[in-house]
């Protein structure tokens, strides 16, 4: 079984501070993880996956994300918020059995202001 | 990149009739597809995954009588909800993937159902 707990159901910042989102995950099998984006109302944009090559994994917009297997995390980061990031965050962990299921966290609301 | 185009993005629609949503890869073959449903302000929680040709596999809860999923070609997969009820106005999103349902999947950019 697999399963993803992201710790906030919102973060605020403001715009142009860092931007932390915290995923921690558990999974029986090595695990791909990733990191999607979703803005009101619009479907998911992948902004970086972990696929157990690189443990630090840059993805677009700035955005980047460490995998810590010792610590079971999948922190998302950015150095400096854009009011543009402003969207719901959900860290995903993909577990090859039979189809490569997604299981999803319930999600971050990155909230910024200016 | 791989895009999956979904149609219609919105519809409204009175109780009791059903409803058909489509799901297209455009530039690659998806032998898999999923669907998937999201609540407001909640997750997204996997309904049922199609694979061309055969019988779509139901996650635990999801009545198939009620979300019919077809997958008739490489390229489209559609959802239908029979007999909507307000109970079942949500967002849908679909994903394809190629590779036998082992690579990565890309997602459509989601329906949304209003059932008054």
């Amino acid at each position: 079984a697999q399963s993803v707990t992201q710790l906030d159901s919102h973060v605020s910042v403001s715009e142009g501070t860092p931007v932390l989102l915290r995923c921690n995950y558990s999974s029986s099998y090595s695990p791909s993880l990733f990191w999607y984006v979703q803005h009101p109302n619009k479907g998911l944009q992948l902004l970086l996956k972990y696929t157990s090559a690189a443990t630090l994994v840059k993805g677009i917009n700035g955005f980047e994300a460490e995998f810590k297997k010792s610590e079971t995390s999948f922190h998302l980061t950015k150095p400096s918020a854009h009011m543009s990031d402003a969207a719901e965050y959900f860290c995903v962990v993909s577990v090859v059995s039979g189809y490569s299921t997604l299981t999803f966290g319930k999600g971050t609301m990155l909230l910024v202001s200016p | 990149g791989a895009v999956v185009s979904q149609h219609p993005s919105r519809v409204i629609c009175k109780s009791g009739t059903s409803v058909k949503i489509e799901c297209r890869s455009l530039d690659f073959q998806a032998t898999t597809m999923f669907w998937y449903r999201q609540f407001p302000k909640k997750s997204l929680m996997l309904m049922a995954t199609s694979n061309e040709g055969s019988k779509a596999t139901y996650e635990q809860g999801v009545e198939k009588d009620k979300f019919l999923i077809n997958h008739a070609s490489l390229t489209l997969s559609t959802l239908t909800v029979t007999s909507a009820h307000p109970e079942d106005s949500s967002f849908y999103i679909c994903s394809a993937t190629g590779l036998a349902g082992l690579g990565e999947q890309f997602f459509g950019p989601g329906t949304r159902l209003t059932v008054l």
